[in-house]
């Protein structure tokens, strides 16, 4: 049983540029969730998916939008890149429509913006 | 809104040791309380949740975790610390009004040295 996987698994842009990242959620589950990590601090949330939509939202730019697909895979798209954009970006999954949340994470994206 | 508080921003223990690690939430009502694991550059491991029920939880690498309203905390322990649980403990609680669902907002970390 494949856990939560991510791509790429490291990614260097320059200030301007946009970006995308991919993920695959734990068979099974319905819900996708991206956190940004910054080096030495704790994850920050920036928006789940669920039923393709997009249900809630952290306090995040727009320059920060997603994507869940019918198979329940995600995109994180971030346009315009600042060099404070740099950070590992993790992914979960988890299986809301079953009633509880236990979010597990993806091995992450490390995003380096120059 | 619920929070969680790690106090302790970095524990160092003998391997062999016990160890207990601190955290703190700020809820009303009975919250959902989690434990991750995170070594460096890699993702986050569950170790443990807290939905309802036994306070006293049992979780993955011989670790446990007791909730105690009384004290607003569920505390992380392990009998015996092996060199290799050295990494970054985090515990985080959903912040969707007392569901379990929605955003997971984090502790500020704890880092867990283990000496030989």
């Amino acid at each position: 049983d494949a856990g939560v996987t991510q791509s790429p698994t490291h990614l260097i842009k320059t200030r301007g540029q946009q970006v995308t990242l991919r993920c695959s959620p734990k068979s099974g589950h319905d819900t996708v969730s991206w956190y940004q990590q910054a080096l030495g601090q704790e994850p920050q949330f920036i928006f789940q998916y669920y039923e393709e939509e997009e249900r809630q939202r952290g306090n995040f730019p727009d320059r920060f939008s997603g994507h869940q697909f019918p198979n329940y895979s995600s995109e994180l798209n971030v346009n315009a890149l600042l060099l404070g954009d740099s950070a590992l970006y993790l992914c979960a999954s988890s299986f809301r429509t079953g009633g509880t949340d236990t979010q597990y994470f993806g091995p992450g994206t490390r995003l380096t913006v120059l | 809104a619920q929070s969680v508080t790690q106090p302790d921003i970095h524990i160092t223990v003998s391997e062999g040791a016990s160890l207990e690690l601190r955290c703190n939430y700020s809820y009303g009502a009975t919250p959902y309380l989690f434990w991750y694991v995170q070594s460096p550059g890699q993702g986050l491991q569950l170790l443990l949740k807290y939905f309802s029920g036994d306070t006293l939880v049992q979780g993955i690498k011989g670790f446990e975790a007791e909730f105690k309203r009384s004290q607003s905390s569920f505390n992380l322990r392990k009998p015996s610390v092996h060199w290799s649980d050295a990494a970054e403990y985090f515990c985080a609680v959903p912040n969707a009004g007392g569901t379990s669902y929605g955003k997971l907002t984090f502790g500020q970390g704890t880092i867990l040295t283990v000496h030989p």
